[in-house]
C-alpha cells in the first residue's frame, strides 16, 4: 500500500463520544499535519508533528488531542466535539522536518480524509 | 494576519479555452507556492509547484510567479471537462505566530469547464 491512508472515511458522533481518527503514511516521509477544511473557509493547519515531536498546535481547542507513536503513523484523538467541529479532517506528509525553512519547500501530499459528522 | 487571497470563483471556461486562477500572498518572505486541484468530496492533488520568479510548464498547466508582486497564477490550456474543481493555492512563509513557517491555503478557485 502507498502513499497516505486515512480511517475512517466517515464519522458520526455524538456530543459525549470518544473517537480516534487514524492516519498512516508509506512514503518515508518525517513530518506529519493535521488540517481541518470546513465549507468556504481555506484549510487549517491543526498540528505539525517533525520527527515524531510537536513542531506546531495552532492554538486548537483541547478537545482535539494528536498522537505521534512513530513516523507512519499519526492520531487525532476526539473528545466532547462541538457541532461546529464537523468537517473533512485531513491527514498530510512530507519529506523534511517541520521546523526548518527547507521542509517547507517540500509539498504536502494527503490522504483520503474523514467527514466528520457532530451531533 | 498574512493571508493567501483567491477568487473563490466560480469560473467558467468553455472547453478547449484557456482558464486562468490567480493568487495573492502577503509574506515577501515566502519562497514556495504550490497549487492543489481538488476534486468534490476528495482530498486535495497536488499538481504545480513553483520557486522561483517567471513560468513553470509542466503539460497542459503552467504556473507563473512575480515575486515582487507578490502574485502567482495556474494557466490551465485546452481545459477539459475533467479539470472542473477546486484550485487551491499554497503558499509557504511566516503565518503562524510562533514564528515557524507553514504551508498557508487559499480558500480555493472553483473551476468549471463547460462541454
Amino acid at each position: 500500500e502507498t502513499g497516505v491512508t486515512q480511517t475512517p472515511r466517515h464519522l458520526v458522533m455524538g456530543m459525549t463520544n470518544k473517537k480516534s481518527l487514524k492516519c498512516e503514511q508509506h512514503l518515508g516521509h518525517n513530518a506529519m499535519y493535521w488540517y481541518k477544511q470546513s465549507a468556504k473557509k481555506p484549510l487549517e493547519l491543526m498540528f505539525v508533528y517533525s520527527l515524531e515531536e510537536r513542531v506546531e498546535n495552532n492554538s486548537v481547542p483541547s478537545r482535539f488531542s494528536p498522537e505521534c507513536p512513530n513516523s507512519s503513523h499519526l492520531f487525532l484523538h476526539l473528545h466532547t466535539l462541538q457541532p461546529e467541529d464537523s468537517a473533512l479532517y485531513l491527514c498530510a506528509s512530507s519529506q523534511g522536518t517541520a521546523d526548518s525553512f527547507s521542509s517547507y519547500n517540500s509539498p504536502l501530499h494527503f490522504g483520503n480524509g474523514t467527514r466528520l459528522t457532530v451531533t | 494576519q498574512k493571508e493567501v487571497e483567491q477568487n473563490s470563483g466560480p469560473l467558467s471556461v468553455p472547453e478547449g479555452a484557456i482558464a486562468s486562477l490567480n493568487c495573492t500572498y502577503s509574506d515577501r518572505g515566502s519562497q514556495s507556492f504550490f497549487w492543489y486541484r481538488q476534486y468534490s468530496g476528495k482530498s486535495p492533488e497536488l499538481i504545480m509547484s513553483i520557486y522561483s520568479n517567471g513560468d513553470k510548464e509542466d503539460g497542459r498547466f503552467t504556473a507563473q510567479l512575480n515575486k515582487a508582486s507578490q502574485y502567482v497564477s495556474l494557466l490551465i490550456r485546452d481545459s477539459q471537462p475533467s479539470d472542473s474543481a477546486t484550485y487551491l493555492c499554497a503558499v509557504n512563509g511566516r503565518y503562524s505566530g510562533a514564528g515557524s513557517y507553514q504551508l498557508t491555503f487559499g480558500k480555493g478557485t472553483k473551476l468549471s469547464v463547460i462541454p
